[in-house]
């Protein structure tokens, strides 16, 4: 079945430093979600990529789709404390949408 | 607009007891999906609801079961409890249905934790 991979599992940076997590899917996706889960709470919807190369910014966080639609990558310039939480991707292909794995952030001040 | 609403927010249950979780979905949204949320496992989809039909299923067993009603309002069940279905159980919802190939953007509840002993 569909399987999307995030790596890494679990990151730990100072604050300033920047942090980069992918997402690799097994199949081409129509499109792929992001995600954050702070500590305690619930996931809260960051941003949606449909075409393929696309790159988005909010901010500090910089999307990427990549061409051939199967990875994403999630990239946070200069980290603050604020940007602890785990990050999930979510690709949407053959009528399912399949969270990935996640990557945790955590940000020492 | 309010939320998506998850009832109980903790229930405590031991093994071979039943429990049902509700969702209440944002107004106008007609798709409800579940996940079950464990430490090691991340997000496991459970099962989705489109207008009272289930649309897509996950990999568990037949003991989880949901159901959603007229009003987009879901519940799902779990029977037969066993200690590996400690988990916190996430309900989200969309305007729109996986299965056409683009939820729109997924709102979750603050989720059901349930503890089995």
């Amino acid at each position: 079945g569909q399987q999307v991979m995030q790596i890494p599992q679990y990151q730990h940076v100072q604050e300033g430093e920047d942090f980069t997590t992918y997402c690799n899917s097994s199949t081409t996706l129509s499109n792929i979600q992001w995600y954050k889960q702070r500590p305690g709470g619930h996931p809260v919807f960051l941003i949606q990529l449909v075409k393929s190369g696309e790159v988005k910014k909010q901010k500090r966080l910089t999307f990427q789709f990549g061409e051939a639609k199967k990875n994403s990558s999630l990239h946070i310039t200069a980290t603050q404390t604020t940007d602890v939480g785990t990050y999930f991707c979510a690709g949407s292909g053959f009528q399912k949408l399949v969270f990935g794995t996640g990557t945790r952030l955590l940000v020492s001040p | 607009k309010a939320g998506v609403t998850q009832t109980p927010r903790y229930l405590i249950k031991t093994r071979g007891q039943q429990v049902t979780l509700s969702c209440s979905p944002i107004s106008g949204h007609r798709s409800v999906s579940w996940y079950q949320q464990t430490p090691g496992q991340g997000l496991q989809f459970l099962f989705e609801y489109f207008s009272e039909t289930q649309r897509n299923k996950g990999n568990f067993p037949g003991r989880f079961s949901g159901r959603q009603f007229s009003n987009s309002r879901s519940e799902m069940n779990v029977s037969t409890l066993e200690l590996g279905d400690s988990a916190l159980y996430l309900c989200a919802s969309s305007r729109w249905t996986s299965g056409g190939g683009n939820t729109g953007e997924l709102f979750f509840g603050e989720g059901s934790r349930l503890t089995v002993l």
